[in-house]
This record gives structure tokens, sequence and C-alpha cells, in this order.
């Protein structure tokens, strides 16, 4: 069963503060593991990604840290921003094809 | 051209009607593939394409679905005699097939079925 689960469902930080958000997996063929950022309205967009021969992966100030014998990954959003009010999504990949979390709903707070 | 476009980007319609919704990748990207998105959930796997070939149908798309892209360009996704449970965000996405699998979403149709 091709499944990734997604937590939190929702989560409130503070401005300056780290958001953090997981995801679990079950299928080993997954083979890519994006997260996207989605504003009311509006399609996804690609934040940042790791293959599973990595264990981190850091872009300005988003962190993705991936634990391949656990089957777990995380998406860091350190110095949050109320810009980074959002639904943020983890996906992952086996042949090109995306299984996405349900998603967590971030609110930041001035 | 900067990104994928989805047109149209509302579709309000009435149950039994069919409707069509036009999707253009990037223009190097030979991917292309169709989600639908519903209401505090993910994005769902509907179906994908390489240049024009249809690679791969999920089981949640029904007989009333239909995709095409037939110069492996642009692709249309036709719906037939819509339910209510067809109303859902279809998302676009397109991507490289090798070396990458960045895939770059438009900004969707919203479909709404009375």
């Amino acid at each position: 069963q091709q499944q990734v689960k997604q937590s939190p469902q929702s989560l409130i930080v503070q401005k300056g503060g780290i958001s953090i958000i997981n995801c679990a997996y079950e299928n080993t063929a997954f083979d890519y593991f994006p997260w996207y950022q989605q504003f009311p309205g509006k399609g996804p967009a690609l934040l940042i990604a790791i293959r599973p021969d990595v264990s981190e992966k850091k872009e300005g100030r988003f962190t993705i840290s991936f634990n391949k014998s656990a089957k777990q990954f995380s998406l860091h959003i350190m110095d949050s921003q109320p810009g980074d009010s959002a639904t943020y999504f983890c996906a992952a990949l086996d042949r090109g094809k995306s299984t996405f979390g349900d998603g967590t709903t971030l609110t930041v707070k001035p | 051209d900067t990104g994928v476009s989805q047109d149209p980007r509302h579709k309000i319609t009435k149950r039994g009607q069919n409707v069509t919704f036009r999707c253009d990748p990037i223009s190097e990207h030979n991917r292309l593939y169709w989600y639908r998105q519903t209401l505090g959930q993910g994005p769902e796997f509907l179906t994908y394409f390489q240049n024009e070939a249809q690679l791969e149908k999920s089981r949640l798309l029904s007989d009333r679905f239909s995709a095409e892209r037939p110069k492996g360009s642009f692709s249309t996704l036709e719906i037939q005699r819509t339910e209510q449970g067809d109303s859902a965000m279809y998302l676009c996405a397109s991507s490289l097939s090798q070396g990458s699998h960045e895939q770059y979403f438009g900004p969707g149709t919203r479909l709404t079925v009375t």
C-alpha cells in the first residue's frame, strides 16, 4: 500500500521559531522525497527535495532530514516568518508518480 | 513561458454535463501529470504522460475520465457526465523525465458540480 503519513495536521509557531513537520512512509521503492508549499487557491510550489542516499539537505531556512532506516523524513523551517503561513505537503515518488501526505497547516504568529 | 498554465481556472457545471480542462506544461518538459485535490487533502495522482504516451492511470480514474496529450505538448482532461463527487481542484504538473523528478505544478482548475 503506497501511503505517506504526515504530522502534525496543524502547527502554530511564533515568529522566529522553528517549524518541524514529519512524514513517514512504507514503500521502500520511493526514490525521491519533495516538500511543497501551498497557499489557498494556488497550486503546490516545490520547496526542497531529497534523495534517499542523503541524510540532510539545506536550502536557506529550509532543511530536510532523512532517516532511511526509520523510513521517516522531516522539514525544518528555521526563523519562521508570518509569510511562511501556508499548507505544507510532503510527497514520495516511485518511478515519477507522487504520493502526498495530507498536509500540515502552518500558522506563524507575529 | 515561465511555468505550467491551466485553463480555465474555475468551472461551474451542472451534474451530467461534460467538462474539459487544458494544461500547458513547461516547454522542455516531456512528462505531464494530472492530480485531483479535495479540500483538506493532499493531491491524488490520476494519470501521467511521457510525451504523447499515457503511461499510467490511477484506479481512481473512472471510465468517465479521459486524458490526452496528442502532440506531446499540451494535455486535456475530460470528465463526462459529471457528478457532485467530481467537485475538486484538478492540478497539472510537468517534469523532465531523465535525471530529475522535480514536478512543477500549475495553478489548478477548480471544478464545482451543482
